[in-house]
């Protein structure tokens, strides 16, 4: 049973354009939700986050949208750029369940010049 | 920046090998976690410790084992390595309630 799932595989954007990247969860227990960006062969890097009091959180380029009713997020990049070609994991945890993350498969995001 | 390593970056052994992954970090944190993830996959967490002698096995099954002796240090060891082991390995730690910090992960081919 997946509890986060992001159900595009893979997306292509115009340099300059905005992505969008989508992400549903089932466990209405989440509380705090993260994305993450990852190149081949090397570890996730940290993006935003944002918790489940707020329904927004912006830094630069990067904005992430929370939908607490639909059980959605969101996170947009505004302008693309070629070097956020990467594959963006959306996580989620629990507090009261020692803050362990469960990624959904990932979206494999390219921008193209 | 965090600083959390993970040794060998790629390992390449026939079955049966006895193999380790090493993990450390140098933030002080109490959390550690260890996932696996194959190409295209979600990150499957298989162990975590919230501190010294403390360990818990994760979501996804694993027949890897791991220990906490020092807090900087999360080890994973596979006895008997196999192909179903071939995947990618990703060391992480987190302060409470934070969010994860990653290692640049070990990839394991089981011959």
């Amino acid at each position: 049973d997946q509890q986060v799932k992001q159900n595009s595989p893979s997306l292509s954007v115009q340099e300059g354009r905005i992505s969008i990247l989508n992400c549903d969860y089932t466990n209405s227990m989440f509380d705090y939700f993260l994305w993450y960006k990852k190149y081949p062969a090397e570890g996730p890097t940290f993006l935003i986050s944002i918790s489940s009091i707020k329904d927004k959180n912006e830094d630069g380029r990067f904005t992430v949208f929370l939908n607490k009713s639909a059980k959605h997020l969101s996170l947009h990049i505004v302008p693309s750029q070629p070097g956020d070609s990467a594959v963006y994991f959306c996580a989620a945890s629990d507090y009261n369940q020692g803050g362990k993350l469960i990624f959904g498969q990932g979206t494999e995001l390219s921008v193209k010049p | 920046e965090a600083d959390i390593y993970q040794t060998p970056r790629y390992l390449v052994i026939g079955t049966g090998k006895k193999i380790t992954l090493e993990c450390s970090q140098t933030m002080g944190h109490d959390k550690m976690y260890w996932y696996q993830q194959d190409p295209g996959m979600e990150l499957h967490l298989i162990h975590y410790s919230y501190g010294v002698n403390s360990t818990e096995k994760g979501d996804l099954s694993s027949e890897s084992t791991v220990s906490r002796i020092r807090t900087e240090h999360f080890p994973l060891t596979l006895e008997s390595a196999r192909p179903s082991h071939t995947s990618q390995y990703l060391c992480a730690s987190s302060i409470p309630a934070g969010e994860l910090f990653f290692g640049e992960g070990s990839r394991l081919t089981v011959l």
